[in-house]
């Protein structure tokens, strides 16, 4: 079945950082791709979005790239701030079906 | 907008009662969606609803667990009789019915069954 894979944190930066989480899946046919975040207490939102191969989805200074020959959506930002940390998770949206699949999430802590 | 609105917003309860959660989509949108955080497990689809009609109900964990859709703006999620398994952070999500649609999540209700 379709399953999402993203690489286990947590992950501890500092402010300015570069960061870098790694995303890849397994779906049969074309899935939608996303990432959301979890900010303490609250319930995900989407972050950014991409539909098709090689779109580029950015939001926010973050970004990620659908890369099929690789199955890999990884989400990146230049320069973290404190602001930042909070829980990252990569989904796909099963070809022709409305149903998302979540990875385990990765916490993200930036420090000052 | 108002967003997603669940309620209650936090929970506790003794094992054995009976536990209704409570949401409202976003106006508009068609199809609505109960998840469940746990650490062990992550998180976990338990049903959606399209138009009021449950689509995929196969996330429900056992006969306990029972959701509705009477209309469009507002589902219930029960839990009967609840044990302290089922404690976790409840998620109501809707989106407009489409594939690649974003979900919009609620802030969830924080369960916990001693």
């Amino acid at each position: 079945g379709n399953s999402v894979t993203q690489m286990e944190g947590p992950v501890t930066l500092s402010e300015e950082a570069f960061l870098t989480i790694n995303c890849t899946y397994t779906a049969t046919g074309y899935p939608s791709l996303f990432w959301y975040v979890q900010y303490p207490g609250e319930g995900l939102q989407l972050l950014l979005k991409a539909t098709k191969a090689d779109d580029k989805g950015s939001n926010k200074g973050f970004e990620a790239t659908y890369r099929k020959e690789t199955t890999s959506f990884h989400l990146e930002k230049g320069s973290v701030q404190v602001s930042d940390s909070a829980v990252y998770f990569c989904a796909l949206s099963e070809g022709g079906s409305e149903k998302l699949v979540f990875g385990k999430g990765t916490k993200l802590t930036v420090n000052p | 907008d108002a967003g997603v609105i669940q309620s209650p917003r936090h929970e506790v309860t003794e094992m054995g009662q009976e536990v209704t959660l409570r949401c409202k989509p976003i106006s508009g949108h068609n199809s609505l969606f109960w998840y469940r955080q746990t650490m062990m497990r992550g998180l976990e689809l338990l049903i959606y609803f399209n138009n009021n009609v449950p689509i995929d109900d196969s996330g429900m964990p056992e006969d306990r667990f029972s959701a509705k859709m009477p209309n469009a703006s507002f589902s219930t999620l029960k839990i009967q009789p609840s044990e302290p398994r089922d404690s976790a952070v409840y998620f109501c999500a809707s989106s407009w019915r489409g594939f690649g649609e974003t979900q919009y999540f609620g802030p969830g209700t924080r369960l916990l069954v001693l």
